[in-house]
């Protein structure tokens, strides 16, 4: 079955522990993305990739780092989580539509939980 | 960059009436605008899609319009019933380097169906 999956689904933490939500797609995806979601703030882009080892800044990157080794995978990373940290946290994947003109349907991982106390 | 502003934030309707949500754009180079539904708890799923070469599409239930002069586009959901009830986020994107660019989503609608 063509999915995106996302680890953990909750996550309770602590200010400064450093924790990895995994993202990681079946579909041979070269374009992998983060949004956060927030109450009244729609979806906002954190970091996306192009394809393997070429990754760039959304609209909120700050306090995230992702790298993409492999082509399935796209781990987001807090390296210090601070309580505005605090949402919902998609993945998303599709096709670049490089040299074809075409229009992809991008596809949501199921979501991550995180709390940040 | 691109912005898209989404109208309403939250619309009410009685089960069998017709719901409209707006999406305007404003970068003039977007040419591909889809509609994703989230239910309660669940992840954004695509409903519905419409490239700019095309002025409207139907797909049962749930049409979407496009107005490039205005740089608008809307979705149309006729004999709404409960199960429609969810969050509906608009979204615009253009060709980038020779390849589809970053979806911009709109803030979001809550559609509530009263039974």
């Amino acid at each position: 079955e063509a999915q995106v999956t996302q680890n953990p689904r909750y996550l309770i933490t602590v200010t400064g522990k450093k924790l990895t939500v995994t993202c990681s797609q079946n579909m041979n995806h070269e374009y992998m993305s983060w949004y956060r979601q927030d109450p009244g703030l729609g979806l906002r882009q954190i970091y996306y990739s192009m394809n393997v080892e070429v990754t760039d800044k959304g609209d909120v990157p700050e306090g995230y780092k992702v790298s993409r080794k492999e082509k399935r995978n796209f781990p987001l990373i807090l390296e210090s989580p601070s309580p505005n940290q605090t949402s919902l946290y998609f993945c998303a994947s599709r096709i670049t539509g490089l040299g074809t003109f075409l229009q992809e349907t991008q596809y949501f991982g199921p979501g991550t939980r995180l709390l940040v106390l | 960059g691109e912005n898209v502003e989404q109208h309403p934030s939250t619309l009410s309707v009685q089960e069998g009436d017709s719901a409209v949500i707006k999406c305007t754009y404003s970068d003039s180079a977007s040419n591909y605008f889809p509609w994703y539904k989230q239910e309660l708890g669940k992840r954004p799923q695509l409903i519905i899609d419409i490239r700019s070469n095309v002025g409207e599409k139907k797909d049962q239930r749930i049409a979407v319009t496009l107005n490039k002069t205005a740089k608008h586009f809307s979705l149309h959901i006729t004999e709404t019933q409960p199960e429609d009830s969810a969050v509906y986020f608009c979204a615009a994107s253009r060709w980038e380097g020779g390849s589809q660019g970053n979806l911009i989503f709109g803030k979001g609608t809550k559609l509530s169906v009263k039974p």
